[in-house]
């Protein structure tokens, strides 16, 4: 399976943008990129996810380099509710195989 | 509409019982997956059913099993219980393949195996 590695932690302040970087150096040309993130006492929740192209969503962008070996989550203006650990994950294969994350502080 | 439902929300067990987990994925979705999360272990694939065929498999023992019914609805089991199996089973539905549209999770049920 591709491995990702993203920061272990990050902060942000509030109402400012926030870009969670991930790295996947392996990744094959079938992996998708997704991205999840986990709030406290809840399960994952769906962010986003992309092949190729930028991806943009109510939640989120998903900036995706041109070679595809990293990413970037951008929360375009955080808020106290976007503190959570966030997974890059890499799939091919309809699993998903979780890291550690990032887990983002928002500051007030 | 309906997210993914499990039952129960929290459940007990004795070393050496077995258990059953219930998993109802969003209407229309056809892929459930597990996962066990621990704080030692994190989010870790259990496995996946599609159409009632399980497709994938994580690297756990046997006494984890599951089954997907014909209404996508998913049960998974463990048998023999032992004190490490104690966590937060989750289960995620999808469309069709995840990978190509995304995963919805569910709030999971605590087990506690004393």
């Amino acid at each position: 399976d591709a491995k990702t590695t993203q920061p272990n932690s990050m902060e942000s302040n509030e109402e400012e943008p926030v870009h969670l970087p991930c790295n996947h150096s392996t990744i094959s040309g079938t992996d998708y990129i997704h991205w999840y993130r986990q709030l406290p006492s809840q399960g994952p929740e769906y962010v986003i996810h992309g092949l190729t192209s930028n991806v943009n969503n109510r939640m989120a962008s998903l900036a995706i380099a041109e070679d595809r070996k990293s990413s970037t989550l951008i929360l375009h203006r955080a808020t106290l509710r976007d503190a959570a650990v966030y997974y890059c994950i890499l799939t091919d294969d309809d699993k998903i195989i979780f890291g550690k994350g990032t887990r983002l502080h928002i500051l007030p | 509409k309906a997210g993914v439902t499990q039952t129960p929300r929290y459940l007990i067990k004795t070393r050496g019982q077995q258990v059953t987990l219930s998993c109802s994925p969003i209407s229309g979705h056809r892929s459930v997956s597990w996962y066990q999360q621990t704080p030692g272990q994190g989010l870790q694939f259990l496995f996946e059913y599609f159409s009632e065929t399980q497709r994938n498999k994580g690297n756990f023992p046997g006494r984890f099993s599951g089954r997907q019914f014909s209404n996508s609805r998913s049960e998974m089991n463990v048998s023999t219980l032992e004190l490490g199996d104690s966590a937060l089973y989750l289960c995620a539905s999808s469309v069709s393949t995840g990978r190509r549209y995304g995963y919805t999770f569910g709030s999971g049920t605590r087990l506690t195996v004393v």
